[in-house]
């Protein structure tokens, strides 16, 4: 079963920055904050995780509270092609249960 | 990078006939595992392997689906006697996990999706 809370869905502007957030206030210790996203007819694409740190990647960046309760997925310049179903994981040993996710939409 | 290969990419069966789908998952990757996906739903887990070993099941796996890894490489997961509540988008992902770093992304390819009539 999902451990996290995450809308269900939200809209974004071109060029605008996304921010999806997620609560996961059931978190221990060990266990990572993974995103993921999918694109219509294709499989999971990994986005970005961490433990406790904020992380910055090519796609976005992470942004973990310090109680770890919640965490904000950015990406900085939203494209249309960035319209997907972003999910937020917690998990640890690589134990991953996906919940419903939250729908993103860019609009030009 | 290869990635991980499902195939078919689609499979169209009769309620009762028995499919079989295949996952090649990236070559070092030592875990594999199967989800299932329905409209509208986020993946479900089904079952993950450790090199060929079968570590864990969901309860979702009913007696009439079997996941084999046989040899720590490739994975096959079939189901008997399908029923329409089989259709389904079945995914499949592979990772590397060592002693020193258990927690790396899961790979996902881009699924078998079954329509049982």
């Amino acid at each position: 079963d999902a451990k996290t809370t995450q809308p269900p869905s939200m809209d974004c502007a071109e060029g605008r920055a996304a921010n999806l957030p997620c609560n996961h206030s059931t978190i221990s210790g060990n266990e990572y904050v993974y995103w993921y996203r999918q694109i219509h007819s294709q499989g999971p694409q990994y986005i970005i995780h961490g433990l406790k740190n904020n992380e910055t990647n090519e796609m976005a960046s992470l942004i973990i509270t310090e109680d770890r309760k919640s965490s904000t997925l950015i990406l900085p310049h939203a494209t249309l092609r960035d319209t997907a179903v972003y999910y937020c994981i917690v998990s640890y040993n690589n134990d991953m249960r996906f919940g419903a996710g939250t729908r993103l939409t860019v609009k030009p | 990078d290869t990635g991980v290969s499902q195939n078919p990419r689609h499979k169209i069966t009769k309620r009762g006939q028995n499919v079989t789908f295949r996952c090649d998952p990236i070559s070092e990757h030592n875990r594999l595992y199967w989800y299932r996906q329905t409209l509208g739903q986020g993946p479900e887990f089904l079952t993950y392997f450790q090199n060929e070993a079968q570590l864990e099941k969901s309860r979702l796996l009913s007696d009439r689906f079997s996941a084999e890894r046989p040899k720590g490489s490739f994975s096959t997961l079939e189901i008997q006697r399908t029923e329409q509540g089989d259709s389904a988008m079945y995914l499949c992902a592979s990772s590397l996990v060592t002693g020193f770093q258990y927690n790396s992304p899961l790979h996902f390819g881009n699924g078998t999706r079954l329509t049982v009539t």
